[in-house]
């Protein structure tokens, strides 16, 4: 069963614009991360965050976690066109296997 | 370069054949893990490797799937007697160590279609 829901599910914008995807989860998480997946291609890690953390940054990605209603953000900021892609977000309970959500498939239109 | 690899890229079989998945995680990763991704959906959890026991089989759909890991590198997963529904792209995953708070890296997948 999936963990994470992603919303949106589909999202398009233009080159510049910022992009925020949400994801929300059902039980308590170690840590929550989150993969881009190209088409045809496995998935690329972008971001960890631990539980308690409340956000973090790596480059143009900005993570927010709040543990108190179950729920993450990926901002990205100053949108690509290299960007496309779909992102998932995947929770970390007390084993060691990562449950992914449903995505969010992000358009960046030149 | 020194990445996940997974053979074949794509298999193309007939309902009813056995099929093998192999996956070449990273050098020194002693976590493994195996995901089914139907079309346009997450990621479905299969099983997961600590060197070569596994502890987590819980994800694998039916006794048709089975899969072995030797020397705590290779994997390959086997899916006997084929059914339709078994038509998704298998993903094989890698970590350092099967601690919670490693990032996984992927291959590019295996896509099997059943005929």
């Amino acid at each position: 069963s999936q963990q994470g829901e992603e919303d949106p599910q589909a999202l398009s914008i233009q080159e510049g614009e910022n992009a925020t995807m949400n994801c929300s989860y059902k039980t308590s998480i170690n840590n929550l991360q989150w993969y881009r997946q190209n088409s045809g291609r496995g998935l690329v890690h972008l971001i960890l965050i631990r539980s308690n953390e409340r956000e973090k940054h790596s480059g143009r990605l900005r993570v927010t976690l709040d543990t108190s209603k179950k729920s993450s953000s990926l901002l990205i900021t100053a949108s690509r066109a290299a960007d496309t892609a779909s992102y998932f977000c995947a929770t970390a309970q007390n084993t060691d296997k990562l449950i992914f959500g449903t995505g969010t498939r992000l358009q960046v239109f030149p | 370069g020194a990445g996940v690899s997974q053979s074949p890229s794509n298999k193309v079989t007939e309902k009813g054949k056995d099929v093998e998945l192999r996956c070449d995680p990273i050098s020194g990763h002693t976590a493994l893990y195996w995901y089914r991704q139907s079309l346009g959906q997450g990621l479905e959890f299969l099983i997961y490797f600590q060197g070569n026991s596994a502890p987590d089989k819980s994800g694998l759909p039916s006794d048709r799937f089975s899969a072995e890991r030797t020397g705590g590198s290779v994997s390959t997963l086997t899916i006997q007697r084929t059914q339709q529904e078994d038509s998704a792209v298998y993903l094989c995953a890698s970590s350092l160590e099967g601690t919670l708070n490693q990032p996984q890296h992927f291959g590019d997948g295996t896509r099997l279609s059943i005929l």
